[in-house]
């Protein structure tokens, strides 16, 4: 069955640090992979997208992703963290059927 | 654009009570889904359509209905209102199985 894991439920990082944030999928043929980002009392917007070339994807707001077959993951990477970074972040695989199926998610925290 | 919009934003309902969330898209996506989002368990598929006249079953489905009349409209109804359906629920929509879904703002729904 499709899955995906984020290990973390929250993460802090200072103000100027890098960030990864890490996510791991199951799914049986090649993935559409995402990364949405949520801030609290709003909906999901989408930061970046993989389905197939690059394996080093670019999105919004300065983040990028790498996906490593090998290792069934989607890392989300920037970096240096900002404090309107602080948020939620979801990574998501597109699943058969159309569906998407999302990670538990991990928050951001941001210290100045 | 309005994109997908959801009304109501916020809704109290007492156990054993129905009532309907409403969602609408402009973009002429065929693809629309409902979830419902509770902390610490990411995103969960309730039902999801492929096209007018078309619903599926997603992850967590009891509970609910729904139904596809027209492409825009993707109503999510709820048959007896319990507790355990307190949740922010959100509509998505997408245009193909490859393309990000776009989603609306949320309705917070709380079941006394």
């Amino acid at each position: 069955a499709q899955s995906v894991t984020q290990p973390d439920i929250h993460i802090t990082v200072s103000e100027g640090a890098s960030l990864e944030l890490r996510c791991n999928y199951s799914y049986g043929a090649t993935p559409y992979l995402f990364w949405y980002v949520q801030s609290p009392g709003q909906g999901l917007q989408l930061l970046l997208k993989y389905f197939s070339g690059d394996t080093l994807v670019q999105g919004i707001k300065g983040f990028e992703a790498e996906f490593k077959r090998s290792q069934s993951s989607f890392n989300l990477r920037k970096p240096s963290v900002h404090w309107s970074d602080a948020a939620e972040y979801f990574c998501a695989v597109g699943a058969r059927g159309f569906k998407t199926i999302f990670g538990a998610g991990t928050r951001l925290f941001v210290k100045a | 654009n309005a994109g997908v919009t959801q009304t109501p934003k916020f809704q109290v309902l007492k156990t054993g009570q129905s009532m309907t969330l409403q969602c609408a898209q402009d973009m002429n996506h065929e693809y629309m889904s409902w979830y419902r989002q509770d902390p610490g368990m990411g995103l969960r598929l309730i039902h999801y359509s492929v096209g007018a006249g078309i619903t599926d079953q997603g992850e967590v489905p009891n509970g609910y209905n729904v139904s596809r009349s027209t492409t825009e409209d993707f109503p999510l109804r709820l048959l007896s209102a319990a507790p355990s359906q307190t949740s922010v629920y959100f509509c998505a929509s997408t245009y193909d199985r490859n393309t990000e879904a776009f989603f609306g703002q949320g309705t917070r729904l709380t079941v006394v």
